[in-house]
Order: C-alpha cells, then structure tokens, then sequence
C-alpha cells in the first residue's frame, strides 16, 4: 500500500543548529513534493515544492532535496531559531498533477535556546 | 486577499445531530479541498473540487458526510448524522493550478469539531 513515513518522535536541536527532517514514502512515483509548517491551533502553510527532475531546492534559510531513486526527501532548516519550532509535513501528489496532496503526519521540531 | 476562512473555527455537537462547516477559498483559485486532521490519521483528504465541481470524494468516510460547492466563493461539509468518532479538524485549502503541475495548497485557519 502506499505510504508517507516522517519520523514521528519529536526532533530536539539547539539553537543554531542545522535541523534535518526526513520524508519517505514507498509506492507512489510523485511529480512533486511539497513540504508545509503547522503551529498549534493553525493551518499548515507552504513552504517550498521541489520537483522529481530537481535535486535540490533552497528558500533562505531552508533546504530540500528529492531523491526518487531513494523514494526520500530531506527537509534542512540551517542556523536553526527557537522561532523554527512548530510541526513540519511533507506531501506528494498522489497522481495526474492536479490531485489533492496526501500528507505524511509530520514532525514536531523543538529548536531549545 | 484575506486567504481562505472558514466558519465555525469551533463546534460542538451532540451525537446525532447535524453540522454544516464553511468555507470561503482564495478568490480565483480553482481548485477546493477539504481535509480532516486527527491525531492517529494525520491529515486525509476527503474531497475536492475544480471548477466547482467535485472530483475526487474517495476520501469521504461514509454517506453521512457530504459537500457542496455551489459557487466559486463557497463551499459546505455537511455531517448527518454526526458521531463521536467525527471529532477532528476540518480544514478547507484552496490552490491554483499553472500548467499541469498544482501550486501550493492555501488552508484556513480549521473547524474543531467536538461530538459529544
């Protein structure tokens, strides 16, 4: 069956640190990935989409990579701050392009001062 | 634009009884979708719409769920009759699709559906 896994343990890294979060999922050959931030009691909010022809991708701060060979996508937050803190989701596309995103169920990062 | 809304941001109902949630998309997005979000499940999509017409509701748990989009600027989840087991949060996203490959998914701030 198809399958998004992000670790589900919560990730505590101190503060200027590079936090690394990680998204596998078996069974899918998505067009994309997409990851998104959650604060308690919010919706989840787009950070950055990384194409399956694309390795990397960067927005300030932030760095993704997409293996599809590995089925993996790292997610790094580099000079962490405790402001990073919040829940971290990544989603694929489950087929045409058009179709609603299917999420994994995240990863709690706590950045400690 | 004041990004998705959705009403009511907190409901609760007695087991039974019927529950509408609201929303508004982006206006000019094309695409609609609702979500539910729970702890054990994570976040599953139920349905969406482009165009206002629904797509895909293969995500829909039972009969007794049901949505609407009559217009562009207005979509309802209708539960009847609601359970206990309906306790989530419901979000509602909207996006615009460029080319063939969908942009990113806009979310409203969720419904907390409480059935007691």
């Amino acid at each position: 069956s198809q399958k998004i896994e992000q670790n589900s343990e919560a990730l505590n890294i101190q503060e200027g640190k590079t936090a690394t979060l990680t998204c596998n999922y078996t069974n899918y050959s998505p067009a994309y990935l997409q990851w998104y931030r959650q604060d308690p009691g919010r919706g989840p909010v787009f950070l950055l989409l990384i194409r399956e022809n694309e390795k990397e991708k960067r927005k300030e701060r932030l760095k993704v990579t997409f293996d599809t060979t590995l089925k993996q996508s790292l997610f790094h937050i580099t000079a962490s701050q405790p402001a990073d803190s919040a829940t971290y989701l990544c989603a694929l596309d489950t087929g045409g392009g058009a179709d609603g995103l299917t999420f994994g169920k995240g990863t709690h990062l706590i950045i400690q001062p | 634009d004041a990004g998705v809304i959705q009403s009511p941001r907190h409901e609760v109902t007695e087991m039974g009884q019927e529950v509408t949630l609201r929303c508004k998309p982006i206006s000019g997005h094309d695409y609609l979708f609702w979500y539910r979000q729970t702890m054990m499940r994570g976040l599953e999509l139920l349905i969406y719409f482009n165009n206002n017409v629904p797509i895909d509701d293969s995500g829909m748990p039972e009969d007794r769920f049901s949505a609407k989009m009559p217009n562009a600027s207005f979509s309802t989840l209708k539960i009847q009759p609601s359970e206990p087991r309906d306790s989530a949060v419901y979000f509602c996203a909207s996006s615009l699709v460029k080319g063939i490959m969908n942009t990113e998914a806009f979310f409203g701030q969720g419904t907390r559906l409480t059935v007691v």
